[in-house]
């Protein structure tokens, strides 16, 4: 297992609602990444965090929004929920920020939008 | 055309058999490269990372080829274990570290 861990494992929200999603990093690494997966599809990028700040973002707008906490856990919040935000959420987290560094992913959050 | 393709499959193979994907990158800036293998409902998981001399573990061969843009990944003597979804990530320099995954090609390893 990567060490990575996530909560809540699923979810089911109604239009229009907010959600928060969690991640643990994995021990040692600073730098956590998030990932929306919807069915069939690969995994879009989101936003990665890197020392307690955004450090890229994807084609995502506002609403999706992040923390990253001194201890390097994460956050990621999802304004006035609609239909398509249904989706395996992942986080991934590495060593540092950077291109070579490998991501380890979570196990993810299943969300669906009704 | 999208950053990165791959047939999506599904591959079906017998066990044993030698089964190749390709994964092409439209991003001559693309500078890593990775194969994660996906099973149904659960996370990517890191299956190997793809370094310009190409690499090998075990019954696994990645290759990358620059001129041409894209990554391969080879399996031999398939194993019904092997059944899953395997997408190829790259990322780019001055990306900030994010992947950009393919679609991901499903193999489907019969006994």
């Amino acid at each position: 297992e990567t060490g990575v861990t996530q909560s809540p494992t699923h979810l089911i929200k109604t239009r229009g609602q907010q959600v928060t999603l969690r991640c643990s990093s994995q021990s040692g690494h600073n730098t956590v990444s998030w990932y929306q997966q919807a069915l069939g599809q690969g995994p879009q990028f989101i936003f990665q965090y890197y020392r307690e700040e955004e450090n890229g973002r994807g084609n995502f707008p506002p609403r999706f929004s992040g923390l990253q906490f001194p201890n390097y856990s994460s956050e990621l919040n999802v304004n006035a929920l609609e239909l398509d935000d249904s989706a395996l959420y992942l986080c991934a987290s590495s060593l540092v920020a950077g291109v070579e560094k490998t991501q380890y992913f979570g196990p993810g959050t299943r969300l669906l939008v009704l | 055309r999208k950053e990165v393709e791959q047939d999506p499959g599904p591959f079906n193979v017998p066990e044993g058999a030698t089964v190749a994907f390709n994964c092409t990158y439209s991003n001559s800036a693309s500078q890593s490269f990775f194969w994660y293998r996906q099973d149904c409902r659960k996370e990517p998981k890191l299956l190997m990372s793809v370094y310009s001399s190409g690499n090998e573990d075990g019954r696994f061969t990645a290759q990358l080829n620059r001129a041409s843009q894209y990554i391969s990944l080879l399996i031999r003597d398939s194993k019904l274990s092997d059944s899953a979804t395997y997408l190829c990530a790259v990322n780019k320099r001055g990306s900030q570290g994010n992947l950009i995954f393919g679609k991901g090609t499903k193999l489907s390893v019969k006994p």
